[in-house]
């Protein structure tokens, strides 16, 4: 049930671009993203509701392939304040007609001067 | 718009002993959870309240941990007695939907168990 990331730890230099990728043994209808500071409550980025769609958070940016059960997360030019772990979510649906969030494992993310 | 409240934001206990957790969600979300979520891991989906009924408590050791939310609105968390393993950060969210819709998380509880 729960989403696989990769990689399972990226550092860059600031500038520099990274993807992250979230993928699922089961047909997703949607992807959340959400970072987490050291520390910190995750915050959300974003969520990607239908398959190839794409959406933008600042220069971080998504896209959502239903077909590939996949969604990747794309860095560009990171800064500092981009430091963190990134977790993806999908949704498992459940009996009731209710739905619940099951999160991988995270994705650390190391900028550097 | 005020966040997700918790308390306390740290507590440490001794083995066996009992410990609770308070959570205030964001006013007019329906959808309550509470999270454990140990070092290096993602956020594990203890209990998902959706009102004031349960509708997800799968994860939950129900041998020792206990939540209930009166009035479909705070939350507490209740774990007796306490094992070196519950040691994580626990967190509460809420949410309009939890699948179109974001998790607003609170600050966290840093729990640790001597």
């Amino acid at each position: 049930q729960q989403p696989v990331q990769s990689p399972q730890a990226v550092i860059l230099r600031e500038g520099e671009d990274a993807v992250i990728n979230c993928s699922s043994s089961k047909a997703l209808y949607s992807v959340h993203w959400y970072r987490q500071k050291h520390g910190e409550a995750p915050v959300f980025l974003m969520i990607l509701l239908k398959g190839g769609e794409q959406k933008g958070h600042e220069k971080i940016s998504a896209s959502f392939n239903e077909k590939k059960q996949q969604s990747s997360l794309y860095l560009t030019a990171s800064q500092l304040s981009y430091s963190g772990t990134y977790f993806c979510g999908t949704p498992f649906s459940f009996s009731g007609g209710y739905n619940k969030l099951i999160f991988g494992a995270g994705t650390r993310l190391a900028v550097h001067p | 718009e005020a966040g997700v409240a918790q308390s306390p934001r740290y507590k440490i206990i001794e083995k066996r002993q009992s410990v609770a957790f308070w959570c205030n969600p964001i006013s007019g979300h329906a959808t309550l959870y509470w999270y454990q979520q140990i070092l290096g891991q993602g956020p594990k989906l203890l209990i998902q309240f959706q009102n004031n009924g349960v509708v997800d408590d799968s994860q939950l050791p129900k041998d020792r941990f206990s939540a209930e939310r009166l009035k479909g609105v705070d939350s507490t968390l209740k774990i007796q007695p306490a094992k070196l393993e519950d040691s994580a950060v626990y967190l509460c969210a809420s949410s309009l939907d939890p699948a179109r819709h974001e998790q607003f998380f609170g600050p966290g509880t840093r729990l640790t168990v001597l």
